[in-house]
């Protein structure tokens, strides 16, 4: 069974504390993505990497940075945490093109955010 | 520019009705692929079809259809006879195949699907 682990499920932090999001994906896929899910606004791409310690912003990437050390895992890092940084964040992976396109993604079941 | 719209922001139905959810997209290219997930309320977006630009036909799925037309840059999902366990919130998402972007998914807002007993 494919499997996208994010690594909590609920989270609660401060305004100005440093947040890492972990998220680890067991299919050898080459593409992570996070992605930001708010009511109304649908998900909205942060970044994502293609390779290895490879990375490019998306929509939103202010306020953010990410890490990608080995292939399988994909971190999220919030510099300075701030209360419209709460949110629902979804990682997700996918295997590189296929039929020279590309191709489904997977997700992790998401961390819900909560910055006070 | 890309985008993906599903007008409908929620849907009530009765068990056993057949639904439709809408997704229009607009796209600068000529190939791109079309995608549809489900939410349910656990959180965890669930794919359920992929299908690329170069591909009309429509595709049936148990008690799922969809229904692609390039000439009003639709994807339609149809749920025939829905159940309970449908509900849940569907997004229709676009990727299109141009250097760089590496599959990644515009997302519509999501269409949040609710079936009473």
């Amino acid at each position: 069974d494919v499997k996208v682990t994010q690594s909590s499920r609920y989270l609660v932090k401060r305004t100005g504390e440093k947040v890492f999001l972990e998220c680890v994906q067991d299919m050898d896929h080459e593409n992570m993505f996070w992605y930001r899910q708010d009511p109304g606004l649908g998900l909205r791409l942060i970044y994502f990497s293609y390779d290895v310690k490879m990375k490019e912003k998306g929509d939103i990437p202010e306020g953010y940075s990410v890490s990608r050390e080995k292939k399988e895992r994909f971190s999220l890092i919030l510099e300075s945490a701030s209360t419209n940084q709460t949110s629902m964040y979804l990682c997700a992976s996918s295997s590189a093109f296929r039929d020279r396109g590309p191709t489904e993604a997977f997700f992790g079941q998401g961390t819900r955010l909560t910055v006070v | 520019a890309q985008k993906v719209t599903q007008a409908q922001t929620e849907i009530s139905v009765v068990e056993k009705e057949d639904v439709t959810l809408d997704c229009v997209y607009e796209t600068r290219d000529t190939t791109y692929y079309l995608f549809w997930y489900k939410q349910p309320p656990s959180g965890e977006l669930v794919f359920l079809i992929r299908r690329n630009s170069f591909d009309e036909q429509n595709e049936i799925s148990g008690r799922y259809s969809w229904n692609f037309q390039k000439s009003t840059s639709s994807f339609n999902f149809t749920i025939t006879a829905s159940q309970v366990v449908d509900s849940a919130v569907y997004f229709c998402a676009l990727s299109e195949n141009y250097g760089g972007s590496q599959g990644n998914l515009i997302f519509g807002k999501g269409t949040k699907l609710s079936v009473k007993p």
